[in-house]
Formats: C-alpha cells, structure tokens, sequence
C-alpha cells in the first residue's frame, strides 16, 4: 500500500531564503507525482507534475526534482516571498489504472517578511 | 483552460438537513470526477470516484447512503450529504479528470460546511 510522507509538518523561514520541501513514497510504481499549494480555507493550486520518466519540472522559482527508484521528491523554492506561505501538499498515481492520487499530510510553510 | 467550479463556496445548515455540493467542469468535459473531505489541520481524503452515467465508487468507510454522488452529465457531478450531522462538517474539496487527456486532475476551490 503506497504512503506518502511529507517532512517536515511546518517550516518558518526569513524572507529571501531559498528553501526545500520533502516528499518521500513508499512504492516506486509511481505514474506522475504531483506539488499542490493550498492556502487556508481555499481549494488547492497545481504547481508542478512530473512524469515518472522525467527527472525534473521547473516553473518559474520553482523546481520540483524527482528520483523514483529512491522513493523522493523535493520542491526547491529560491528567493521565498511572504506570498509563498501556504501548506504545500505531494500527491502520487500510481501505475495501475485506478486515477486514485495518494496525498502527503503536506508543509506549511510560513515566511516571515 | 481547466477550470473547475463549486457551489457552494460555503454553506451552513441544521442538523438533520441535506446540503447539495456541485462541482461543475467550465471549458471542458470530465468523465470522471473526485470528491474529497478535508478536515482541519489534514490533508485529503478521496471519498469517491464518480463516473458520467454510473454509479460511483465509494472509499472504504464511506458511507454512499449518506453522501450521495450523482454524475449526470460530462460536466456536473454533485454531492448530497443527507441528514446532516456537526461530524460531517469538513471543507469538501471535488476534482475532474479531462475526458481523453491526461492522468491530471484539475481541483475546484472547495466547499465548506457547517452543521449546526
């Protein structure tokens, strides 16, 4: 059964700081893997899908990596902005033909002006 | 492109009340839709996986008398929590799948309840 884990639970930061945020899964028959932002209260924003035959996806000051045979992803962020805080969720597919994503519990991230 | 809608944005009720959530495709069609709850503090958790004109798959402990999903067409799915109780207050949160594209799902921006 595919769990996700997301570390750490919160992370505080100065303005300006270039920051990674973990994901880790335990079953590497992943389809695509997936960073969602979700502000407080409101529905969740698609940041980046990497494929699983792709290593990496970029979008503007984000970088999202990904090493499927280790069972990890990381999103970089450079030059965090106070608008960046929010809680950042992973969700992988698997390979089976079910569309169900398995979420991580997600990041809040909070950066201090 | 890919724009998912929900109405309610927020809803309050009474006990014993039943509250219909839509969750509405705006410029393309979805042959499968997703509904989730999110309780505080948590992430998601997918409630069930409804297809355009049949019946939907219910997660295991989720109980399909009570949050009813129908399908009816290519862009509206809808959630009916029947008999409200303050324990189903959560934020519910619906996706779509685009029909005949990709694996991606795109997420409306979610409904909260309140079960007075």
């Amino acid at each position: 059964k595919q769990e996700v884990t997301q570390i750490p639970a919160a992370l505080s930061v100065p303005e300006g700081e270039n920051l990674v945020l973990n994901c880790s899964f335990t079953d590497s028959a992943i389809y695509n893997l997936q960073w969602f932002r979700q502000d407080p209260g409101k529905g969740l924003t698609s940041l980046l899908l990497i494929q699983s035959s792709q290593r990496e996806q970029t979008s503007g000051r984000l970088n999202a990596s990904l090493d499927k045979s280790s069972g990890r992803s990381t999103l970089y962020i450079a030059a965090s902005q106070p608008g960046d805080s929010a809680t950042y969720l992973c969700a992988v597919k698997g390979e089976d033909s079910n569309y169900q994503l398995i979420w991580g519990a997600g990041t809040k991230l909070i950066i201090k002006p | 492109g890919a724009v998912v809608s929900q109405h309610p944005s927020w809803v309050i009720c009474k006990s014993g009340t039943s509250v219909k959530i839509e969750c509405r495709s705006l410029d393309f069609q979805a042959t499968t839709m997703f509904w989730y709850r999110q309780f505080p503090k948590q992430s998601l958790m997918l409630m069930a996986t409804s297809n355009e004109g049949s019946k939907a798959t219910y997660e295991q402990g989720v109980e399909k008398d009570k949050f009813l999903i129908n399908h009816a067409s290519l862009t509206l799915s809808t959630l009916t929590v029947t008999s409200a109780h303050p324990e189903d207050s959560s934020f519910y949160i619906c996706s779509a799948r685009v029909a005949g594209g990709s694996d991606e799902q795109f997420f409306g921006p979610g409904t909260r309840l309140t079960v007075l």
